[in-house]
């Protein structure tokens, strides 16, 4: 049973564009989602994270949307550039949970053609 | 920030073969984690460890042992490596609650 789905598998769009990675869950007691950046031949990174009490986190060019109410979120990355070719992995954690434990989606391969 | 180093970075064994991967932090992170990483899977948790000594089931344990030694080392061991254990192997620390700082990664080819 996948807890947390990514979509699409694989995107691709032209320098400038906006891309959007979509990210769903089932697991109602989730309430922290980070979003991971790997590039080929390095280990993810944290790009940037949300807590279920807010429906929108921006740093830069990167904006997270939540809704709740659906158990979705995405990732907009504006003004792409080449350099944001990378895998990006949804993650979520449930309240309560002190371990740290992270559920991770199977990731979004993302291509920024210039 | 955090450093998390592992080795061997690359790994060729055969079936039965007996394997153990390393990782190191040192910045003192209370948890540490193993995860393997394949195509079309993302990272799936193999152990993870609230401190020395302590040890917990993630969620593919199957086939793998691990030992926390320190504040800083957690071993992952393959004591009869199989063909299905090809993947690449990631560590990664986090203070408690936070933030999971990933190493760079150990390739393991068993054939």
């Amino acid at each position: 049973q996948q807890q947390v789905r990514q979509s699409p598998q694989s995107l691709t769009v032209w320098e400038g564009e906006t891309a959007i990675l979509n990210c769903s869950y089932e697991d109602s007691t989730f309430n922290y989602f980070p979003w991971y950046q790997q590039f080929p031949g390095e280990g993810p990174a944290l790009l940037i994270s949300i807590r279920s009490v807010s429906d929108k986190k921006e740093d830069g060019r990167f904006t997270i949307f939540f809704n709740k109410r659906e158990k979705k979120l995405s990732l907009h990355i504006t003004d792409s550039q080449p350099g944001d070719s990378a895998t990006y992995f949804c993650a979520a954690r449930p309240t309560g949970a002190n371990t740290g434990k992270l559920t991770f989606g199977h990731g979004t391969i993302l291509r920024v053609h210039p | 920030e955090a450093a998390v180093t592992q080795s061997p970075r690359n790994k060729v064994t055969v079936t039965g073969g007996n394997v153990t991967l390393s990782c190191r932090q040192t910045n003192s992170h209370n948890y540490m984690y193993w995860y393997r990483q394949d195509t079309g899977h993302g990272l799936r948790l193999i152990h993870y460890s609230y401190g020395a000594g302590n040890l917990q089931i993630g969620d593919v344990p199957d086939g793998y042992k691990a030992t926390r030694t320190t504040q800083e080392d957690f071993f992952l061991l393959l004591e009869l490596a199989s063909p299905s254990q090809t993947s690449l192997y990631f560590c990664a620390s986090s203070p408690r609650r936070a933030e999971q700082f990933f190493g760079p990664g150990t390739r393991l080819t068993v054939l």
